[in-house]
């Protein structure tokens, strides 16, 4: 079984810059979540995503970042524009309902 | 507002050890506990799921326990290896997970 797929792995851009990153979840799966990780913290869920409706988005930046999943599938984070603080590993995870959570590895990014 | 405590932050323990990561977390009524494994450069694997309605869950060397009236979780692992070198995270929440800050472990050969 295929996993969590992300991309891009690295990024690195200049402050006010924009990046989007890219998520294809687990085949069947229609709970999609997207995590900050900050270097030496736990995750901290952004926005969770049911099919294509959004569940919850009460911790994401909603002045600078922005998340979509067209057609309850893919799904795109982006940061426009980006700060120093943003920079951290951007989890994309996805579950069937109430069951274990699958994260993929992680799109890293770093803001200069 | 749940809070997730994870101590120790770090632990070194030579290979062969029985070791135990502690998880304490602030509010009860919790639907689900995991706990994950996050290499270097790596996202998380999911080790254990523990349900409110169990106690422990089991998987080869790993042993998680779930005490729900102390707020608490410990991980066991038996005979560490090398290989189980890496960061480890509990998290508790049914689709929203709440994370603790992590143990980190180093085996030593």
């Amino acid at each position: 079984e295929a996993g969590v797929a992300q991309s891009p792995r690295y990024k690195i851009i200049e402050k006010r810059q924009s990046v989007a990153f890219w998520c294809n979840p687990i085949s069947g799966h229609a709970t999609l979540y997207w995590y900050q990780q900050i270097l030496g913290q736990g995750p901290k869920l952004l926005i969770q995503f049911q099919n294509n409706g959004v569940v919850d988005d009460s911790q994401l930046p909603k002045d600078r970042f922005s998340a979509e999943r067209l057609k309850g599938v893919d799904s795109t984070l982006k940061i426009q524009p980006a700060k120093l603080e943003d920079s951290a590993v951007y989890l994309c995870a996805s579950s069937l309902e109430g069951r274990r959570i699958y994260f993929g590895e992680g799109s890293w990014l770093t803001v200069v | 507002k749940q809070e997730v405590t994870q101590i120790p932050a770090a632990l070194s323990v030579p290979e062969g050890e029985n070791l135990v990561l502690n998880c304490s977390f602030t509010d009860s009524a919790i639907y689900n506990l995991q706990w994950f494994r996050q290499d270097p450069g790596k996202g998380l694997t999911s080790l254990l799921l523990i349900q409110s309605s169990q106690r422990e869950q089991t998987s080869g060397r790993l042993n998680a326990s779930l005490d729900k009236s102390s707020g608490r979780s410990t991980l066991y692992i038996a005979a560490s290896q090398p290989g189980d070198s890496a960061t480890y995270l509990c998290a508790v929440g049914f689709q929203k997970l709440v994370f603790g800050t992590g143990t980190r472990l180093l085996v030593s050969p």
